[in-house]
Parts: structure tokens; sequence; C-alpha cells
């Protein structure tokens, strides 16, 4: 069955510093993979999307996000990181169906 | 940008009375879903829609749920007989494309639904 893993919970960054964010899927064949940020009270905004192709896919905002196929990762990057980045985020797989597979979602803190 | 709106964006209700979540979803999509997500909790997958049928639906989406288009642009979530865990965040999202296609599905805001 397919499934997402996001292991951090809760991550702090300072402002300006750089960011990764985790997320391992489990899914037999070829994954569709998304990023969704979820700012407080509000709905889930696309940052990304991997289909097929590059490896290496630029959202907004500034994110980029890697497909790793040998370890089942699609972890998400910022250069850095600014204020009005902190916000929930979450990975999702696109399932063999119509319906997306979310992982727990990690939530970003960011210090002045 | 277009965008996926849902009403209201907080419901109270008594447990045991129905709800009726709406929204509308981007206009030229014609694949529908909803999802809802328990505080604190991962964003689960209720069920999907397509061509007037729901093509798609979870374990959570028993018999006290439904979904219907009424006319060209609403698609709705009735709850028939509310539980109080069915408190949530409700989004609706929709896309030009279904299963495993390149377009991927826009969310709205959601509706919070609260029980009490």
């Amino acid at each position: 069955a397919q499934s997402v893993t996001q292991p951090d919970i809760h991550i702090t960054v300072s402002e300006g510093a750089s960011l990764e964010l985790r997320c391992n899927y489990s899914y037999g064949a070829t994954p569709y993979l998304f990023w969704y940020v979820q700012s407080p009270g509000q709905g889930l905004q696309l940052l990304l999307k991997y289909f097929s192709g590059d490896t290496l896919v630029q959202g907004i905002k500034g994110f980029e996000a890697e497909f790793k196929r040998s370890q089942s990762s699609f972890n998400l990057r910022k250069p850095s990181v600014h204020w009005s980045d902190a916000a929930e985020y979450f990975c999702a797989v696109g399932a063999d169906t119509d319906k997306l597979i979310f992982g727990t979602g990690t939530r970003l803190q960011v210090f002045p | 940008e277009p965008e996926v709106t849902q009403t209201p964006s907080h419901q109270v209700t008594q447990m045991g009375q129905e709800v009726i979540l709406r929204c509308v979803p981007i206009s030229n999509h014609l694949y529908f879903y909803w999802y809802r997500q328990i505080l604190g909790q991962k964003v689960e997958f209720l069920v999907s829609f397509y061509n007037n049928e729901i093509s798609e639906k979870s374990e959570i989406f028993d018999d006290q749920f439904s979904v219907e288009r009424p006319d060209g642009s609403n698609f709705t979530l009735k709850i028939r007989s509310t539980k109080l865990e069915d408190s949530a965040m409700y989004f609706c999202a929709s896309s030009s494309q279904g299963g495993r296609s390149n377009q991927p599905q826009h969310f709205g805001d959601g509706t919070r639904l609260s029980i009490l």
C-alpha cells in the first residue's frame, strides 16, 4: 500500500538559514509526488510537483525538491528561509487512483 | 488565478444534526474531491467524484456521508447525522484531470466543522 512518511514533526530554523524537509514514500511504481503548504487557518497550497523527467523540480516561493528513487525520497529545500515561510508542510503521493495520500506534516518555525 | 472556494468557513452543529458543506470548484475542472483533517492529524481522503458519480471512496465515507453536484458550479458534502468524531477541517479539491495525470489537485481553504 502507498504511504508517506515525514520524519520531522517540528523544525525550527533562523531566518536566512537553509532548509530541508524530509519526505519518504512507499509506492510500487513511479510515484507522482507533491508538496503542499498550509499556513495557519488556510487551505493547502501547492508548492511543487513531480511527475516524470528532471528529478530536481522547482516550485513557488523559492522552493525546490529532489526526487531520489534509490532512497524513495522527495525532500523539500530552500536555500534561505523567510519568516513568512513559517507554516505546516505536507508531502503527498498520488496513488493508483485519484486520491492523494498525505504525510503527517512538518511544522516549520522561523526565528528572526 | 482561479481558486476553489468553500462555505462556510466555520460550521457549528449539534450532534445528530445534518450538515451540508459547500464548495465551488475551479470552473473548468471535472474531478472533485473531499478530504478531511482532524485536528493535529494528517489530511485524509474521503471521496472523489467525476461525471456525476463517485469514483472512489475511503472507509471513512460511510452511509452517513453523501456528495452531490446539484448544479453546474457547486459540489456539496452532506453528513446526515453528525457525530462528535466528525469534528474536523474539511477540504474540497478539484483538478482538470483525474487518476494518474499530471494535473494537480487544487484545494480550498476548508470548512472547520465543530460538533457539539
